[in-house]
């Protein structure tokens, strides 16, 4: 059964500092991965998707990469700001289903 | 303005009753799906549909039943079976019926039982 674990929990960081947040993930044989943001009390906004055949993709200030083999995807925000606090979550496809992890709950502070 | 609508946004429920949650989509995506959040969990998967007239169980099916008779339109019906229906509920929906495409959220409803 795929499991999907994100670290850390929670991180609160200065602004203008770049970040790396971490997703792992059990079964390596996925279609994708998918990256979302969350704003307290709404919807999931899409981030960045990888393809199961990519090694990372890029939009703006973020950059996600993908190991399938290790079972690892990072999401990278470059020059944090203070309307990038929100909770991240990571989920992968391998059944033409996600399977979401906790999330990263990130503050960033003026 | 194309994209996914969920109605209510905020939905109170008594003891014993059923409900139903909308969600609509005007992307002429084919898939739906919705979820379930908890506080500090993750979003669990209650039911998902690749195609008109057809639907299949996730992983927290009991207690919920959808109906899928128009390709924009995915409710959700939580019935009194459901014994802690507290949550947030998340609609979501992709285009076509494979996994390589992302999948797109609608902005949820909070369903509270009094």
């Amino acid at each position: 059964k795929q499991e999907v674990t994100q670290i850390p929990a929670a991180l609160s960081v200065p602004e203008g500092e770049n970040l790396v947040l971490n997703c792992s993930f059990t079964d390596s044989a996925i279609y994708n991965l998918q990256w979302f943001r969350q704003d307290p009390g709404k919807g999931l906004t899409s981030l960045l998707l990888i393809q199961s055949s990519q090694r990372e993709q890029t939009s703006g200030r973020l950059n996600a990469s993908l190991d399938k083999s290790s079972g690892r995807s990072t999401l990278y925000i470059a020059a944090s700001q203070p309307g990038d606090s929100a909770t991240y979550l990571c989920a992968v496809d391998n059944t033409d289903k996600l399977i979401f992890g906790t999330g990263t709950r990130l503050q960033v502070f003026p | 303005d194309g994209g996914i609508t969920q109605s209510p946004k905020y939905l109170f429920r008594k003891e014993g009753q059923n409900v139903t949650l909308s969600c609509e989509q005007n992307l002429n995506h084919d898939a739906m799906y919705w979820y379930r959040q908890d506080p500090g969990q993750g979003l669990r998967l209650i039911y998902y549909s690749q195609i008109v007239n057809d639907f299949q169980k996730g992983d927290i099916a009991e207690g919920y039943s959808v109906s899928r008779e128009k390709k924009e339109s995915f409710p959700l019906t939580v019935t009194s079976a459901q014994k802690n229906p507290t949550a947030f509920y998340l609609c979501a929906s992709r285009p076509g019926q494979t996994s390589y495409n992302e999948q797109f959220f609608g902005p949820g409803t909070r369903l509270t039982v009094l």
